[in-house]
């Protein structure tokens, strides 16, 4: 069975930095892309960042682009996304998620999401 | 950006009844490229179709889609207790994915 476990969400401060963290289980991880969704308490579902099976295309959301950085360890089967400059509208729930298509040359649809980590960014 | 709009915002039905969500596009999105995906309360979503049409593993029979160009729908043929949900569109043709903002479907 597909696992997708976030962690390392949390309260942190406007400016300040956070990585978030996803462990993969259950498939062959190191063939498909993997995306990170977030969900503002409450609101719609917002792509922020992917990257490839083999880590060597990344794409962002406009929101994120120069603040944040995806990044995948293929032999750790584990996903992250470091954050800086965290803004109030950053806060939400991040979820990872599994694109359906195996080496896939771009983004397709999320056939398997984690329960998601929550970030604050208040002060 | 393609911009996917869904309505309506909530559908008010009764177990048994059959629901109608709309996404409409703000472009033109091939079928190929167009999801429907379920979430609860508490958990991440679920992707329930893809292509359009196409029934994700395990998803019953009883939902199903369909749709060209701008506007496609998801059909839920007869509602179950555990379809009430919040239910989203994504599009994945278009370089960037997008996401409608979701239809409620609760208990009347």
């Amino acid at each position: 069975e597909v696992y997708l476990v976030e962690s390392g969400g949390g309260l942190v401060q406007p400016g300040r930095s956070l990585t978030l963290s996803c462990a993969a289980s259950g498939f062959t991880f190191d063939h498909y892309a993997i995306h990170w969704v977030r969900q503002a308490p409450g609101m719609g579902l917002e792509w922020v960042s992917s990257i490839s099976w083999n880590g060597g295309i990344m794409d962002y959301a406009d929101s994120v682009k120069g603040r944040f950085t995806i990044s995948r360890d293929n032999a750790k089967n584990s996903l992250y996304l470091q954050m800086n400059s965290l803004r109030p509208e950053d806060t939400a729930f991040y979820y990872c998620a599994k694109d359906i298509v195996e080496y896939g040359s771009g983004s397709f649809c999320l056939d398997y999401w984690g329960q998601g980590t929550l970030v604050t960014v208040s002060s | 950006e393609i911009v996917l709009t869904q309505s309506p915002g909530t559908l008010s039905l009764s177990p048994g009844e059959r629901a109608t969500l709309s996404c409409r596009a703000s472009q033109s999105v091939s079928s190929t490229y167009l999801a429907w995906y379920q979430q609860k309360p508490g958990q991440g979503p679920r992707l329930l179709l893809y292509g359009a049409s196409s029934r994700a593993t395990g998803i019953p029979d009883r939902f199903s889609g369909s749709g060209s160009g701008t506007d496609f729908t998801l059909t839920i043929s007869r509602l179950e207790p555990e379809d009430f949900a919040v239910y989203y569109c994504q599009q994945y043709g278009n370089s960037r994915l997008t996401f409608g903002g979701g239809t409620k479907v609760e208990i009347k």
